[in-house]
Formats: structure tokens, C-alpha cells, sequence
């Protein structure tokens, strides 16, 4: 069946560093793919999305591109801050309109 | 976007027991989802609310221990049934205004059951 992979956390980084943050997925046609966060006591959120092939999703300073050849959608971003320390999730949804979940990737930013 | 709650935000509840999760959205939506969200594991859809009909259940879940209901278009309820320590989990409500259209989540209800 149609499932996500993204790398395991915690991931540690200091502000200003560099991010990214590995999905990969595997699904029955060309799914959509979603990025969503879940700020500390707040509920998901999406962050962003791209529904076909070559696609580049941004918000926030972050972007992720939708990679059919490697069934990728990996999360970027150039300089990172306080603020970004969330909990993010890779997500598809699937051929009948459900959205299945990557288990999340803890962020946690140094100032 | 949608703003919604959920009550109660964490409960502690004794084995055997039962807990009813309620979800408010602040406008009508088409569709209402409840998922769980087990420690260190990624959300799991446990089934989508009907209005006016029985809940549709993904598989692995079943209705006489998720009973579901849901009266109007902003409205939702999960109990989770006679409960043991592996229900311990956050179980999250979300809504699309239109089907196939972006989700939106509440803020979870954090279960703990001794």
C-alpha cells in the first residue's frame, strides 16, 4: 500500500544552518504531496504542497520539489531560526482523497 | 481556513473505561476525519464522520470501539471504548471544506489510559 518515509529525528541544527529534511514515498500513480508542522501545543498545520511531477512547493522560506524519478519530496531550507523548532510531517494523499502521514521529524533550532 | 477545537485537550482515564472526544468547527465543512497519533508513530486515519449516516472506518478500526457520530456539518464526536493502556494516544480531528481540498487540524486530544 501507499506509505511515507522521512528521516528520523531529533534533528539538532543552530539558527542560520542549513536544512533538510529526507521524505520519500510510495504510492500507485502520481499522488500529491504535502509537508505539514506542528508547532509546540498547536495543531498541523500545511506548510506546503505540490500535486504533480517537478512541482516545487514553497512557504516560509521553505521548499521541497516533487521528484518522481526518486519518489522524493525533500524538505529545504537556506537559513533556519529559533521559530522553525516544530515537529514536521511528509504526508500523500492518496487515490481515494485520504491523506496518509510520514511518523514526523522533530526540529529543534539553537539560538 | 478552519478554526477548530477539540475537547477535552488530555484526559486520564482507568482501564475498561470510556471517553467521548468532542470536535467544533467554527463553519460548515464537507468532511470531518478523526485520527490517532500512537508515541513516536505517524497519524493514522481511524475513519471518516458522515453527516446523517454511519461512520466510514479505515481498516483495523471498527465501530463498537471508535463509535462515531456527527448531526450537522460543523459538529463531531469519537469515543474511544472500553479502554486499555494501547488507546493511549492523541486523537485528531480534521476537516476538508470540500473534498479533496486542503485538511485542517485541530489541536489533538492527548489520551492517557492507566
Amino acid at each position: 500500500g501507499d506509505s511515507v518515509t522521512q528521516m528520523e529525528g531529533p534533528v539538532t541544527l543552530s539558527e542560520e544552518a542549513c536544512l533538510t529534511i529526507n521524505c520519500t514515498y510510495t504510492a500507485t500513480g502520481y499522488p500529491s504531496l504535502f509537508w505539514y508542522v506542528q508547532y509546540p501545543g498547536e495543531g498541523l498545520q500545511l506548510l506546503l504542497k505540490a500535486t504533480k511531477a517537478d512541482d516545487k512547493g514553497s512557504n516560509k522560506g521553505f521548499e521541497a520539489t516533487y521528484r518522481k524519478e526518486t519518489t522524493s519530496f525533500h524538505l529545504e531550507k537556506g537559513s533556519v531560526q529559533v521559530s522553525d523548532s516544530a515537529v514536521y510531517f511528509c504526508a500523500l494523499r492518496r487515490s481515494d482523497d485520504k491523506i496518509i502521514f510520514g511518523k514526523g521529524t522533530r526540529l529543534h533550532i539553537l539560538p | 481556513s478552519a478554526v477548530i477545537s477539540q475537547k477535552p485537550s488530555r484526559d486520564i482515564c482507568q482501564r475498561g473505561t470510556s471517553l467521548t472526544i468532542q470536535c467544533q468547527v467554527d463553519s460548515q465543512v464537507t468532511m470531518m476525519f478523526w485520527y490517532r497519533q500512537q508515541p513516536g508513530q505517524s497519524l493514522t486515519l481511524i475513519a471518516t464522520a458522515n453527516q446523517g449516516s454511519e461512520a466510514t472506518y479505515e481498516s483495523g478500526f471498527v465501530i463498537d470501539k471508535f463509535p462515531i457520530s456527527r448531526p450537522n456539518l460543523t459538529f463531531s464526536t469519537l469515543t474511544v471504548s472500553n479502554m486499555s493502556p494501547e488507546d493511549s494516544s492523541i486523537y485528531l480531528c480534521s476537516v476538508e471544506r470540500e473534498e479533496g481540498n486542503e485538511q485542517f487540524f485541530g489541536p489533538g486530544t492527548r489520551l492517557t489510559v492507566l
